[in-house]
């Protein structure tokens, strides 16, 4: 089956440090650029990172850059955001999701997780 | 960066009506555009892409228009489940652009 899973969410203190995990099967993972994408509670999608195919590439949104890091690793299928110095504004859900294009010309996520919940709070 | 804006945030529809959701673009996106929609409690997914190409399996009553700075999702007749929340995306000047979402729209049972 074609999916994407998330884990490693949970609640931690303003100041600390989650890593992430998306473990992908059913697609050839090493093919697909990869993104991360966060909601707040009650609030619209935000888009967090990404990172190219062979992990040569990275880039970030203005709010998370220089505290999140994402990475990915081919081998286990598996792509990574770490997050360091969490703020209160960090609590969302998070999401991977897969790149997708029609013709190199059209771009689109196809492919996302369910998400999972972190929460920064004392 | 550029910014996204939909209208209205929450729509009241009656099923069987048409719903119209609009999208603006702080500056030209050509067609590079996206439309998702997402369930509570659910992962977004793909509507739409290129402005108006339907994604796999989507069924016809969802359609897109626009170019430039404004676009329009189209429901000609709102089945059951298709209440939820619908965001446009823009791709523009990828990846050398940033990739930005519009707020939402909700759509609700009249």
């Amino acid at each position: 089956e074609v999916q994407l899973v998330e884990s490693g969410g949970g609640l931690v203190q303003p100041g600390g440090s989650l890593r992430l995990s998306c473990a992908a099967s059913g697609f050839t993972f090493s093919s697909y650029w990869m993104h991360w994408v966060r909601q707040a509670p009650g609030k619209g999608l935000v888009w967090v990172s990404r990172i190219n195919s062979d992990g040569s590439s990275t880039s970030y949104a203005d709010s998370v850059k220089g505290r999140f890091t994402i990475s990915r690793d081919n081998a286990k299928n598996t792509l990574y955001l770490q997050m360091n110095s969490l703020r209160a504004e960090d609590t969302a859900v998070y999401y991977c999701a897969r790149w997708a294009s029609y013709g190199k010309r059209h771009w689109y996520f196809d492919l996302w997780g369910r998400g999972t919940l972190v929460t920064v709070s004392s | 960066e550029i910014v996204m804006t939909q209208s209205p945030a929450t729509l009241s529809v009656s099923p069987g009506e048409r719903a119209t959701l609009s999208c603006r673009a702080s500056q030209s996106v050509s067609s590079n555009l996206a439309w998702y929609q997402q369930k509570p409690g659910q992962a977004p997914r793909l509507l739409i892409y290129g402005a108006s190409t339907r994604a796999t399996g989507i069924p016809a009553r969802f359609s897109g228009s626009g170019s430039g700075t404004e676009f329009t999702l189209t429901i000609s007749s709102l089945q059951s489940e298709d209440f939820a929340v619908y965001y446009c995306q823009q791709y523009n000047n990828w990846p050398s652009e940033r990739l930005t979402f519009g707020g939402g729209t909700k759509v609700e049972i009249k």
